[in-house]
């Protein structure tokens, strides 16, 4: 089976510009987390989606949204970029929303703003 | 915000040395778990303690977790080069219908051949 999938993996942005990062998660998982990492940080939660509804956001602007859609994959955007949006975007999906359930991580995207 | 906290922020020992990473959190949690994650790209699970459990193994990784004094540790036994990666400790806790997980800062842990 294939595991969770994100695209593209590299993204170079100036400020202002938009972006929309993609995610498709794993065959029967309804959960997407979205994450924000930072060099030399760990993961920040951005939101998390169940059954296609918003269950839980992080402590981000406004500027950032997501939707997931009936097949379960998710996009992320991000309006009016910052020079601090910089950052490795992590893609996690899981079974349900329980807790104990272990992520699963797609490999990023890697996200430059100029 | 970040829940937890990792100490060491890096280790570096000798192959075939254990090698003990510790995470301290703040508000009370249903489980702990840890993942490994290579050159920044996506995190890997590695094992889930319950809170009402003290210890728990997986081949060469041994988690403690005191809930008392909101700490765990990771020990990874007889280090390969293989190991080297960070290693983030993670929260679980269910809010407002949502599993929150809320990851440390890291341990960056440099195993030498």
């Amino acid at each position: 089976d294939a595991g969770v999938t994100q695209s593209p993996t590299h993204l170079i942005k100036t400020r202002g510009q938009h972006v929309t990062l993609r995610c498709s998660p794993i065959s029967g998982h309804k959960s997407v987390s979205w994450y924000q990492q930072v060099l030399g940080q760990g993961p920040q939660f951005i939101f998390q989606y169940y059954e296609k509804e918003e269950r839980g956001r992080g402590n981000f602007p406004d500027r950032f949204s997501a939707r997931q859609f009936p097949n379960y994959s998710s996009e992320l955007n991000v309006n009016a970029l910052l020079l601090g949006d910089s950052a490795l975007y992590l893609c996690a999906s899981s079974l349900h929303r329980a807790t104990n359930e272990k992520l699963f991580f797609g490999s990023g995207t890697q996200l430059s703003v100029l | 915000s970040q829940q937890g906290e990792e100490d060491p922020q890096a280790l570096s020992i000798q192959e075939g040395e254990n090698a003990t990473m510790n995470c301290s959190y703040k508000t009370s949690i249903n489980n702990l778990q840890w993942y490994r994650q290579n050159s920044g790209r996506g995190l890997v699970h590695l094992i889930l303690i319950r809170s009402n459990e003290r210890e728990k193994h997986s081949g060469r990784l041994r988690v403690t977790l005191d809930t008392s004094k909101k700490s765990s540790s990771l020990l990874i036994t007889a280090s390969r080069a293989a190991d080297t990666a960070s290693y983030f400790c993670a929260t679980d806790q269910l809010r407002g219908g949502y599993q929150k997980v809320t990851f440390g800062i890291g341990t960056k842990l440099q195993v030498i051949p």
